[in-house]
């Protein structure tokens, strides 16, 4: 059993949309959480990064992090085609960002 | 400032044959960590380096290896080329120092393909 698994998808929504991107993990070391984009053809960007559990939000993403479900989630208000992409979550147990376990990712394509 | 840059972007071997890939990171970052990205096993870790010495190792074979130089500068070679090899190789830079605030940046990274 992979240490991280992310809800497989491919997701598909009409612009404007709620988008839910979920993963959970098995390593209760785990403190810092991690969520990328990926396009086609690029490397991953980064996008949030939360330190244990709570919430954050920046403009239309929130990521939030329920250390005791050993669950975390990345939402996406009011969706955009632009937001067309692979999203990926990793994690790190400890303080090093060096070495970080992913997702295998979740396609997501929005509509106009 | 600059991102981290990778190079080859593209690069085809046939099996039996060796390769190195290059990655620069970001100005000031000490870490660099080497990604293998497959369509069936998705992004592994392959290893870090920090301040020109291997940190961490994930579980690839010893085909894989790698160096960092006094200017940060790391290389990774991949040795007696398998079709399996076949990946897109992405390198991430860090400060590496440990506050909770440091995090990868990501090169475009380098599409090798074995034929």
């Amino acid at each position: 059993q992979k240490e991280v698994e992310q809800d497989p998808g491919p997701l598909s929504v009409p612009e404007g949309a709620i988008v839910s991107l979920n993963c959970t993990y098995s390593n209760s070391a785990f403190q810092y959480f991690m969520w990328y984009r990926q396009y086609s053809r690029k490397g991953p960007e980064l996008l949030m990064y939360t330190y244990s559990s709570g919430n954050k939000e920046d403009g239309r993403f929130t990521a939030q992090v329920d250390k005791s479900s050993k669950y975390i989630s990345l939402f996406i208000r009011d969706s955009q085609p632009s937001d067309s992409a692979t999203y990926l979550c990793a994690m790190s147990g400890d303080t090093n960002a060096g070495k970080s376990t992913f997702g295998d990712g979740t396609t997501l394509t929005v509509k106009p | 400032k600059a991102g981290v840059t990778q190079t080859p972007r593209y690069l085809i071997k046939t099996r039996g044959q060796q390769v190195t890939l290059s990655c620069s990171p970001i100005s000031g970052h000490r870490s660099v960590s080497w990604y293998q990205q497959t369509p069936g096993q998705g992004l592994q870790f392959l290893f870090e380096y920090f301040s020109e010495t291997q940190r961490n190792k994930g579980n690839f074979p010893g085909r894989f290896s790698g160096r960092q130089f006094s200017n940060s500068r790391s290389e990774m070679n991949v040795s007696t080329l398998e079709l399996g090899d076949s990946a897109l190789y992405l390198c991430a830079s860090s400060f590496g120092q440990g506050a909770y605030t440091d995090t990868q940046y990501f090169g475009p990274g380098t599409r090798l393909t074995v034929l």
